[in-house]
């Protein structure tokens, strides 16, 4: 069984479109996270949600739009792509997000392409 | 935002070889995590660190939370191909709540 599962793996899209990439966990964690991971590997935090609540969000375009039915699932959608958007997107969830002895456990990736 | 130096950026070793890499930082962190990436893959944790000074080892692997809070390694002993990969250390400072700082990664190449 995957643990944080996250669609699709790979997306390919032109300039201007609005996509959606979702992400679902079955660890039962109260958090879950959205990363991107630039051409260099650096990750970096994009959104946070506890228990379908915002509480990290980083300098981020507001083109991204982080949605939370519940606290099992956090999709990522994007308006107007533009080319900087190509990365990996990596959803991640953790027990509680109190920052107290956590451990991030990672989707496999989406790899996202802007042409 | 807040940097982990990490080193070394990458390493081309020998099958066998011991490794070892570090992550430094100006701040205090109460957590360090070690982190693995296959190609294709998200990143997989591999030892957690919660106490100054502990060590802990899972199989070949040995990581160390440093005695001033502020620095981790991660040591990998008696290489095997299937350890290429990028090695990342990640810290939770004491006020970042949950956010998780990331090292820029260590791009480890085992020959057989």
């Amino acid at each position: 069984d995957t643990a944080v599962s996250q669609t699709p793996k790979y997306l390919v899209t032109q300039m201007g479109n609005d996509k959606s990439i979702k992400c679902e966990q079955n660890l039962g964690h109260d958090t879950m996270y959205w990363y991107k991971q630039d051409s260099k590997k650096f990750l970096k935090i994009m959104f946070s949600y506890n228990n379908k609540e915002l509480i990290i969000n980083e300098t981020v375009p507001n083109r991204f739009s982080p949605k939370s039915p519940d606290k099992a699932h956090l999709n990522l959608h994007i308006n107007s792509l533009e080319l900087g958007d190509s990365a990996v997107y990596f959803c991640a969830s953790s027990l509680l997000g109190t920052g107290t002895n956590e451990k991030l456990f990672f989707g496999s990736g989406t790899q996202l392409s802007v042409l | 935002g807040q940097q982990l130096n990490q080193s070394p950026q990458s390493m081309f070793i020998q099958e066998g070889e011991d490794v070892s890499m570090n992550c430094t930082s100006s701040s205090i962190f109460n957590t360090w995590l070690w982190y693995k990436q296959d190609p294709g893959e998200g990143p997989v944790l591999l030892i957690a660190l919660y106490k100054a000074g502990e060590l802990t080892s899972n199989g070949r692997l040995t990581a160390q939370f440093g005695i001033t809070r502020k620095d981790s390694f991660l040591n990998i002993s008696a290489s095997i191909p299937s350890d290429v990969g990028i090695y990342f250390c990640a810290g939770q400072l004491r006020t970042s709540g949950s956010r998780l700082t990331f090292g820029e990664g260590t791009q480890l190449t085992v020959n057989p």
